[in-house]
């Protein structure tokens, strides 16, 4: 099955700071997903993105499927955003996602 | 539209009880998954379903049984617990397979002692 490696797998940041969190993967993707898992445990969806790049805030992603990689941009860090970041990438002909094992981000006051 | 609901939040079973964690989602999707989640483990596939009275294994199956009777629920079944079955479990939907958008549950938190 595909391979998904996420990194780095541990940053702490100051809040206001920016950071770039990496998504790579093995296989040809249909659509990847990134997730924010809260410190209370809920996985909430923050990006859909097969290719290109979206934006939503202070968020933002691109996946470039051709060279099996994508980006999470944090912009302006806030100790809300704090958590564990996963991406997902899924293919046409796989019924599920496979997850990277995270990136634990702890932004700090 | 409640999405995906997951019960119980919270359980804490003996070694050797059999529990149900239950699913229901509410987007008509076809596409229902189970997931679990340990430490350093990102989240392991442990069964899904791509339709009602289909299912198949995913890479934890072991120790565990699901159904689906419904397109709207898919309960996981713990048959006899064991405390390598601590956990958090995940229950997510799907419109239609890998490809498409996919959305979570809430979790259960399981502790076997």
């Amino acid at each position: 099955g595909i391979q998904v490696e996420q990194s780095p797998p541990d940053l702490i940041l100051q809040e206001g700071a920016n950071s770039t969190l990496r998504c790579n993967f093995s296989d040809s993707v249909n659509n990847l997903q990134w997730f924010h898992q809260n410190p209370w445990g809920q996985l909430i969806n923050l990006f859909y993105i097969p290719s290109g790049t979206k934006q939503n805030g202070r968020l933002s992603a691109t996946t470039v499927a051709t060279e099996r990689y994508s980006l999470l941009y944090i912009s302006s860090s806030q100790t809300t955003d704090s958590g564990v970041y996963f991406c997902a990438p899924g293919m046409s002909g796989y019924s599920t996602l496979t997850f990277g094992k995270g990136t634990m981000l702890l932004v700090s006051p | 539209n409640a999405g995906v609901t997951q019960t119980p939040k919270f359980q804490v079973l003996k070694t050797g009880q059999s529990m149900t964690l239950q699913c229901a989602q509410d987007m008509n999707h076809e596409y229902m998954s189970w997931y679990r989640q340990d430490p350093g483990m990102g989240l392991r596939l442990i069964h899904y379903s791509v339709g009602a009275g289909i299912t198949d294994q995913g890479e934890v199956p072991n120790g565990y049984n699901v159904s689906r009777s419904t397109t709207e629920d898919f309960p996981l079944r713990l048959l006899s617990a064991a405390p390598s079955q601590t956990s958090v479990y995940f229950c997510a939907s799907n419109l239609r397979g890998g490809n498409t958008e996919a959305f979570f549950g809430q979790g259960t938190r399981l502790t076997v002692v």
